[in-house]
């Protein structure tokens, strides 16, 4: 079993739809969390960064994270064309030496205009 | 400021051969890492790179796989001996210290025939 499992999709929405993005892992030592985007033929990019569990909020982005059922969340509001991508969730129980994350599989979101 | 670059941007090879990949990190920034992302998987850490210490190389599949960084700058992934399961997008990343954010090059996209 993987230590982090994200759905690889694609999920395809129409614009201006909620769109929810999901990730569970099994290492309880997880502390750092975040989600990258990431273009066709480009490297990723960071979109949201969250110490341990709560909400943060940026923009139309809002990205949750349960640490007691190990499960973490991208919700992406009012979803445009240019949000179609793939979205990687990371992790990592420390950012201090050696701050080497560990990634999901990816998730291909396909948003219609 | 010019961000990570990599080279090639695509890599055609035959099983056998040697192949070495170029990271150019942002510069300044003292930390770089390798990953590497085939195709349905995420992004999987090979080795780590901080100033003048001795790299991480805990992520390395085999000892084909090498890594070396000079002058703490440009960074050349080699790998020897190549074959077809090592297909696959390699991925460069630096950041100004092990706590902060990696930025992630364009990668390599390697094909191995």
């Amino acid at each position: 079993q993987k230590e982090v499992e994200q759905d690889p999709g694609p999920l395809s929405v129409p614009e201006g739809a909620i769109v929810s993005l999901n990730c569970t892992y099994s290492n309880s030592a997880f502390q750092y969390f975040m989600w990258y985007r990431q273009y066709s033929r480009k490297g990723p990019e960071l979109l949201m960064y969250t110490y341990s569990s709560g909400n943060k909020e940026d923009g139309r982005f809002t990205a949750q994270v349960d640490k007691s059922s190990k499960y973490i969340s991208l919700f992406i509001r009012d979803s445009q064309p240019s949000d179609s991508a793939t979205y990687l969730c990371a992790m990592s129980d420390t950012m201090e030496y050696g701050n080497k994350l560990v990634f999901g599989a990816g998730t291909i979101l396909r948003v219609k205009s | 400021g010019a961000g990570v670059s990599q080279s090639p941007s695509n890599k055609v090879t035959e099983k056998g051969k040697d192949v070495e990949l170029r990271c150019d990190p942002i510069s300044g920034h003292t930390a770089l890492y390798w990953y590497r992302q085939s195709l349905g998987q995420g992004l999987e850490f090979l080795i780590y790179f901080q100033g003048n210490s001795a790299p991480d190389k805990s992520g390395l599949p085999s000892d084909r796989f090498s890594a070396e960084r000079t002058g703490g700058s440009v960074s050349t992934l080699t790998i020897q001996r190549t074959q077809q399961e090592d297909s696959a997008v390699y991925l460069c990343a630096s950041s100004a210290s092990p706590n902060h954010e990696q930025f992630f090059g364009p990668g390599t996209r390697l094909t191995v025939l």
